[in-house]
């Protein structure tokens, strides 16, 4: 989608590695959020950051780190890769007004063998 | 964090309207009321968002019940193109949960 890109779209890992998955903007919006995505779940946030180095945990953020160096850029790292981390991720921005919606990324397809 | 209560499926014969509902009665004042609807295979996209009064857009209107603790998404002609998984979701803070939708099946 315009303004946000997610890289890689796809991966394959094993278990036990480290993984970062990126999430670029070019909206130079403030609000950043990873989410992951699994059947009967949802959508579930791991992660979200409010501007740049400032970053706080989601529901699911056991296993998962984040870093924001710049306002364009939010790295979500998967330290040592579990079978359970297996999902797609999904990205998106916010305005910074409590009432501007999400844009989501097209999502990076994780899978842990 | 509020919870949304929606129905797990639905149905609506191609170019009717179709009303999709949405319970979230521990919403709090300040929190605007967002939808959202995944494709398959896709990413969620908005769809609509209000807080206290009626909204419409060129995708779908949105209804909020004057107490705020559910509002109904309106697709006023669905399309084969608007199958999908519908999440409603209060916007709490800087935080927004989803919950597991509704999925929408358009019948031609």
């Amino acid at each position: 989608d315009a303004g946000i890109t997610q890289s890689p779209r796809h991966k394959v890992t094993e278990t036990g590695t480290p993984v970062t998955l990126r999430c670029h903007q070019t909206e130079n919006h403030r609000y950043m959020y990873w989410y992951r995505q699994d059947p009967g779940h949802g959508l579930r946030l791991i992660h979200y950051s409010y501007g740049v180095k400032d970053t706080d945990k989601g529901e699911v953020s056991d296993g998962y780190s984040v870093s924001r160096s710049k306002t364009e850029d939010f790295l979500l790292t998967l330290e040592s890769a579990t079978s359970s981390q297996t999902s797609v991720y999904f990205c998106a921005i916010r305005g910074r007004t409590g009432g501007s919606g999400y844009t989501f990324g097209s999502g990076t397809r994780l899978t842990v063998v | 964090d509020a919870k949304t209560t929606q129905p797990n499926s639905m149905e609506s014969n191609e170019e009717e309207p179709v009303h999709l509902p949405c319970n979230h009665s521990t919403i709090s004042g300040t929190d605007y009321i967002h939808w959202y609807r995944q494709l398959p295979s896709q990413g969620p996209e908005y769809v609509i968002h209000g807080l206290t009064s009626n909204v419409n857009n060129r995708m779908a209107s949105l209804a909020i019940a004057e107490d705020r603790k559910s509002s109904t998404l309106i697709l006023h002609r669905a399309t084969l193109r608007d199958a999908a998984v519908y999440y409603c979701m209060p916007a709490a803070g800087n935080q927004f949960y989803f919950g597991t939708g509704t999925s929408l099946t358009v019948i031609p």
